[in-house]
């Protein structure tokens, strides 16, 4: 596509819920990160794909955060049992190189979520 | 841990006035340091991307220098418009690891 998709934009949901964000990424892009930002914060690290390696989930903040990506392109971030404190926006982004090439990195618009 | 700072949080300039955002970081072992705006309820747009071996980079009314050795990038930008209004985030690739490391951003506003 043009440019990194996210979906939903939008999503408020009930504490307990599991919760399901997508991304799209550039196609051809090898590389795909999820980031957070929580409100007045700087951007959090979640996670890290690159081709066929096995993931860097280094960042995920608890065993309630998993992420898979299918087939090389789109990505699903999953949010079990969903708290306050994981209301956010979930940023995801893609490269054309691995981390080393210095390609410029593209984020999507992001996803809001709210957890009430 | 690569640590990134950049000052000040937040800058208003009249409209034309020339300004310059600051971002230092601890761990000069880097790839590569990219200048973003991100606009509110938006995602992040790359402006600028600094190779390690790059001293600037400019584009349009964008300048970003990088000095590596001291850990520090500038970005200026001449001639300001109220539309350069947006906060403004520098992010630096270390060579060990694979993740991006961010500054919490300058929010700019530009007065008409």
């Amino acid at each position: 596509g043009a440019g990194v998709s996210q979906s939903p934009s939008n999503k408020v949901t009930e504490k307990g819920k599991d919760v399901e964000l997508r991304c799209d990424p550039i196609s051809g892009h090898t590389a795909l990160y999820w980031y957070r930002q929580s409100l007045g914060q700087g951007l959090e690290f979640l996670i890290y794909f690159q081709g066929n390696s096995a993931p860097d989930k280094s960042g995920l903040p608890s065993d309630r955060f998993s992420a898979e990506r299918t087939g090389g392109s789109v990505s699903t971030l999953t949010i079990q049992r969903t708290q306050q404190e994981d209301s956010a926006v979930y940023l995801c982004a893609s490269t054309s190189g691995g981390a080393v090439s210095g390609n410029t990195i593209y984020f999507g618009e992001g996803s809001w979520l709210t957890v009430v | 841990k690569q640590e990134v700072t950049q000052i000040p949080a937040a800058l208003s300039v009249p409209e034309g006035e020339n300004l310059v955002l600051n971002c230092s970081f601890t761990d000069s072992a880097i790839y590569n340091l990219q200048w973003f705006r991100q606009d509110p309820g938006k995602g992040l747009t790359s402006l600028l991307l600094i190779q390690s071996s790059q001293r600037e980079q400019t584009s349009g009314r964008l300048n970003a220098s990088l000095d590596k050795s001291s850990g520090r990038s500038t970005l200026y930008i001449a001639a300001s418009q109220p539309g350069d209004s947006a906060t403004y985030l520098c992010a630096v690739r270390p060579v060990a690891g694979n993740q991006f490391y961010f500054g919490t951003g300058t929010s700019l506003t530009v007065i008409p």
